[in-house]
């Protein structure tokens, strides 16, 4: 079993919906979790970092942690053509800098 | 990019030759970090520093693959001899409080 499970999707929604992106992971050991945006050819830019399960709000994004059911997700509300990327959730444990990567979510908005 | 500036942005060479890609960190950080993407692996750590000192390595996969840091704003990782299989886009990061920050990325292809 890996690490962390992403669907790859794709996910093609059309421009205003709110799309649900989702990672599960295995490891209790994971405390910090964050959810990255990468366009085509461009690095991996961060998006949201949370510690604690609950929810974390940042203009049109949401990240949520449920720990007790080892569930991340992130919601974009009022999707936007720009928003069409690949989104990756990273994990890390406690004592060490290392994320581990989920394999990332391709997502498309239609205008 | 985070104030990460990585060299060459491109790379083809040939199997069997070696490959030097160079990271220049411009902003303060506490880490620095070589990641790998690739279509099936995805995105794995290779390394990191802590104050230019090594502290996880155990992602570099083999002893062709060596990384030095030999001051705050410099790093590079070699790879002597390199293989088709080592075609992949490697990203330099900085990290700090907590956060972690990608440059643009080497696009390396290995023939």
């Amino acid at each position: 079993q890996k690490e962390v499970e992403q669907d790859p999707g794709p996910l093609s929604v059309p421009e205003g919906a709110i799309v649900s992106l989702n990672c599960t992971y295995s490891n209790s050991a994971f405390q910090y979790f964050m959810w990255y945006r990468q366009y085509s050819r461009k690095g991996p830019e961060l998006l949201m970092y949370t510690y604690s399960s609950g929810n974390k709000e940042d203009g049109r994004f949401t990240a949520q942690v449920d720990k007790s059911s080892k569930y991340i997700s992130l919601f974009i509300r009022d999707s936007q053509p720009s928003d069409s990327a690949t989104y990756l959730c990273a994990l890390r444990k406690g004592g060490s800098e290392k994320l581990v990567f989920g394999k990332g979510t391709k997502l498309t908005v239609n205008p | 990019d985070a104030g990460v500036i990585q060299s060459p942005r491109h790379e083809v060479t040939e199997m069997g030759q070696e490959v030097t890609l160079r990271c220049k960190p411009i902003s303060g950080h506490d880490y620095l970090f070589w990641y790998r993407q690739t279509m099936m692996r995805g995105l794995e750590l290779l390394i990191y520093f802590n104050n230019n000192v090594p502290i996880d390595d155990s992602g570099m996969p083999e002893d062709r693959f060596s990384a030095k840091m030999p001051n705050a704003s410099f790093s590079t990782l070699k790879i002597q001899p390199s293989e088709p299989r080592d075609s992949a886009v490697y990203f330099c990061g900085v990290g700090r409080d907590n956060e972690q920050f990608f440059g643009p990325g080497t696009r390396l292809t290995v023939l």
